[in-house]
C-alpha cells in the first residue's frame, strides 16, 4: 500500500458525460501528479500541483481540469468525454524533502461507452 | 523538458537468468533522480529502485541493480536470477528537483520471464 488513495477504482460512463476522479496523497506529501495510461501505452503526464498551486502542465486536454484543495487532496475533472478518454488515470504524490520519490495510487479505471 | 528513452519495447529472459533493460535520458541538469518502476498485469505502479545523480555508487535492491553512467546519460536496470513474478512492464523515470520534482517517464519495456 503506497498510501495514495484514489476513488473510484472503476467507472463506466457514456460519451459526452463528465466525471470527477479523486485523489488523497500520502500524509505530508504536498505534490500531486496526474497521469493517463491508455491500453498498452506509457504514462502520459497530465498535470502537477504543489500545495494547492499548479506547477507543471503536460498533455492535458482543455476538456480536462484539475485542482488541489487546502487539505491537499486533488480532483481531476474530465468533461465532454469521448471514447478515446478510456484509460487508467493515476494519481501520485511525492515527498518534498528527502528521497524525492513519487508514489502511485492504484489508479482509476475509466471506461467511456 | 527532459526526455527519457527506452529503446527496447519488448524483451524476454529465461527464468533464473540475468537481463538488462536500457534507458537513456536527456537533461542539462546536474542534480536529478532516476527511477525504475514495475507495472505487473495488475497495472499497479511499483517502485523498483532509485538513483541520485550526485551519487557515483550504483543503487542495488536485492536482485535489482542499476548501471548509472552520468556522462553518457544512461541508466540501465539489471535483473539477476529472473523470476516468473518479474514479468511486467518496466518504466524508467527522471525527476528534476529544480523544477518542482517534475517527473517524466519512458515508453516502457515489456519483460517476459519464461519458465
Amino acid at each position: 500500500d503506497s498510501g495514495v488513495t484514489q476513488t473510484p477504482k472503476h467507472l463506466i460512463t457514456a460519451t459526452g458525460q463528465r466525471v470527477t476522479l479523486r485523489c488523497s496523497p500520502r500524509s505530508g506529501d504536498l505534490s500531486v501528479y496526474w497521469y493517463q495510461q491508455s491500453l498498452d501505452q506509457g504514462l502520459q503526464f497530465l498535470i502537477q500541483y504543489y500545495n494547492g498551486e499548479e506547477r507543471a502542465k503536460g498533455n492535458i486536454l482543455e476538456r480536462f481540469s484539475a485542482q488541489q484543495f487546502p487539505d491537499l487532496h486533488s480532483e481531476l475533472n474530465l468533461s465532454s468525454l469521448e471514447l478515446g478518454d478510456s484509460a487508467l488515470y493515476f494519481c501520485a504524490s511525492s515527498e518534498t524533502t528527502g528521497k524525492n520519490t513519487i508514489y502511485f495510487g492504484e489508479g482509476s479505471w475509466l471506461t467511456v461507452v | 523538458a527532459q526526455t527519457v528513452t527506452q529503446s527496447q519495447p519488448e524483451m524476454s529472459v529465461q527464468e533464473a537468468e540475468t537481463v538488462t533493460l536500457s534507458c537513456t535520458y536527456d537533461t542539462s541538469e546536474s542534480n536529478y533522480y532516476l527511477f525504475w518502476y514495475k507495472q505487473p498485469p495488475s497495472r499497479q505502479m511499483i517502485l523498483v529502485i532509485r538513483q541520485e545523480a550526485y551519487k557515483q555508487q550504483n543503487a542495488t535492491e536485492n536482485r535489482f541493480s542499476v548501471n548509472f553512467q552520468k556522462a553518457a546519460k544512461s541508466f540501465s536496470l539489471k535483473i539477476s536470477d529472473s523470476q516468473l513474478g518479474d514479468t511486467a512492464m518496466y518504466f524508467c523515470a527522471f525527476m528534476n528537483p529544480q523544477v518542482n520534482n517534475d517527473m517524466r517517464f519512458g515508453a516502457g519495456t515489456r519483460l517476459t520471464v519464461k519458465p
